[in-house]
């Protein structure tokens, strides 16, 4: 079955650090992949997607790459500031008949400091 | 209401106690999704409602969980003898799509319960 693996936190960095979470994954067919985002206190939110190969997803200076060679899905970010603590999840919808259920990995703990 | 709104946002049952969890979907949303969130792991789908009609439970673990969405908006997630193993974060999203991730899921803040 599909499934996702993700970069074992917690990952603590200082503002303005380079910030990669590693994101692979596997599946049939043509997935579409996502990161999601739960801060504190709060729902997951969704912070980007890429639904076929070669696209870049990106949002609030976050990037991911869809690459189907590789099988993975990084989350990059240049610069990151302290509100960027937060849990992040990357996720798969499958391309078939099940495209409604998301397929998540066990999220990454990010703190940063100031 | 302006978000996905879950309740409670917590539970504590005994072993064997049934609990309901509520989900309020935005409103006029079509798709409700329903999933479990154990400690230390991500969310793992458990149903999914097209309006009223349940088209996928196959992420129900065993026939103690019991999900309905009667009117097409607000769902309600039961769960019969509850056991320990059910300790979990309950999460409810919705989407204002039919069957497609295309559009985004926006989740509640979660129903999490502690069976002891």
């Amino acid at each position: 079955g599909d499934s996702v693996t993700q970069m074992e936190g917690p990952v603590t960095l200082s503002e303005e650090a380079f910030l990669t979470i590693n994101c692979t994954y596997t599946a049939t067919g043509y997935p579409s992949l996502f990161w999601y985002v739960q801060y504190p206190g709060e729902g997951l939110q969704l912070l980007l997607k890429a639904t076929k190969a070669d696209d870049k997803g990106s949002n609030k200076g976050f990037e991911a790459t869809y690459r189907k060679e590789t099988t993975s899905f990084h989350l990059e970010k240049g610069s990151v500031q302290v509100s960027d603590s937060a849990v992040y999840f990357c996720a798969l919808s499958d391309g078939g008949g099940s495209n409604y259920k998301l397929t998540f990995g066990k999220g990454t703990l990010l703190t940063v400091n100031p | 209401g302006a978000g996905v709104s879950q309740s409670p946002r917590y539970k504590v049952a005994k072993r064997g106690q049934d609990v309901a969890l509520r989900c309020d979907p935005i409103s006029g949303h079509v798709s409700l999704f329903w999933y479990q969130q154990a400690l230390g792991q991500g969310p793992e789908f458990l149903t999914y409602f097209q309006n009223e009609a349940q088209l996928d439970k196959s992420g129900l673990p065993s026939d103690r969980f019991f999900a309905e969405r009667p009117e097409g908006s607000v769902s309600t997630l039961k769960i019969q003898r509850t056991q320990q193993e059910d300790s979990a974060v309950y999460l409810c999203a919705s989407s204002v799509a039919a069957g497609t991730l295309n559009t985004e899921a926006f989740f509640g803040q979660g129903t999490r319960l502690t069976v002891v």
